[in-house]
């Protein structure tokens, strides 16, 4: 079952702070981060692991709440090279990802 | 870095055809998933494989079927291609059989079935 991502779409000025959630009904092992750029790759951020931790990439950092089963991305002071669409993928007994439908972000100078 | 290479960025194809997508790894990674991504609805597993020869469906394996006869390449197969096909493929990379390890992606393959 796919993780429900939220919100779908948010614009942002250059500067500002965004939080993108990724929530799941399954019990999870472990959360990715990925960024895409149109007609790229989805590029890897971060991963993280049961047991809560947090995480940082530049100035994007996300967080894993095992309790809720929820996962979190920071975007602190927002740069224009953030913009893309951000997807969590998760994890929950083996090493395949169920992917949210992503968020797409728009940094605006 | 790990280089992830799909044979086509655009494809257009006719209803019926059998299509083919090849997707290459040079890392000497065990697992590779092929996926098709839809506006609104993320990226949806089709099949994936951890072993030459070896495969598994996804969530979606219906109308497809893949081949894997080299550890570094992995094939899709659209056995009777349908419009409901159009859609971006994409091709990921795994090292080990551990979620603690990021996916490598190629970068796409847009296919247009008319």
């Amino acid at each position: 079952q796919q993780p429900v991502q939220s919100p779908q779409a948010v614009i942002l000025r250059e500067g500002e702070d965004a939080v993108i959630n990724c929530s799941s009904s399954k019990a999870l092992y472990s959360v990715h981060w990925y960024r895409q750029k149109h007609g790229e790759a989805p590029v890897f951020l971060m991963i993280l692991l049961k047991g809560g931790e947090q995480k940082g990439h530049e100035k994007i950092s996300a967080s894993f709440n095992e309790k809720k089963q929820q996962s979190s991305l920071y975007l602190t002071a927002s740069q224009l090279s953030y913009s893309g669409t951000y997807f969590c993928g998760t994890a929950s007994n083996d090493y395949k990802l169920s992917f949210g439908a992503g968020t797409t972000v728009t940094v605006r100078a | 870095d790990v280089k992830v290479t799909q044979s086509s960025r655009y494809l257009v194809k006719r209803t019926g055809e059998k299509v083919f997508l090849e997707c290459v790894q040079d890392m000497d990674h065990e697992n590779m998933f092929w996926y098709r991504q839809d506006p609104g609805l993320g990226l949806r597993l089709i099949y994936f494989s951890y072993d030459v020869k070896m495969k598994e469906k996804g969530d979606i394996p219906e109308g497809y079927s893949v081949s894997r006869e080299k550890k570094e390449r992995f094939s899709l197969i659209l056995e009777s291609a349908s419009t409901n096909q159009t859609s971006m493929y994409l091709c990921a990379s795994i090292v080990g059989v551990d979620s603690r390890q990021p996916q490598h992606f190629g970068d796409g393959t847009r296919l247009s079935i008319l």
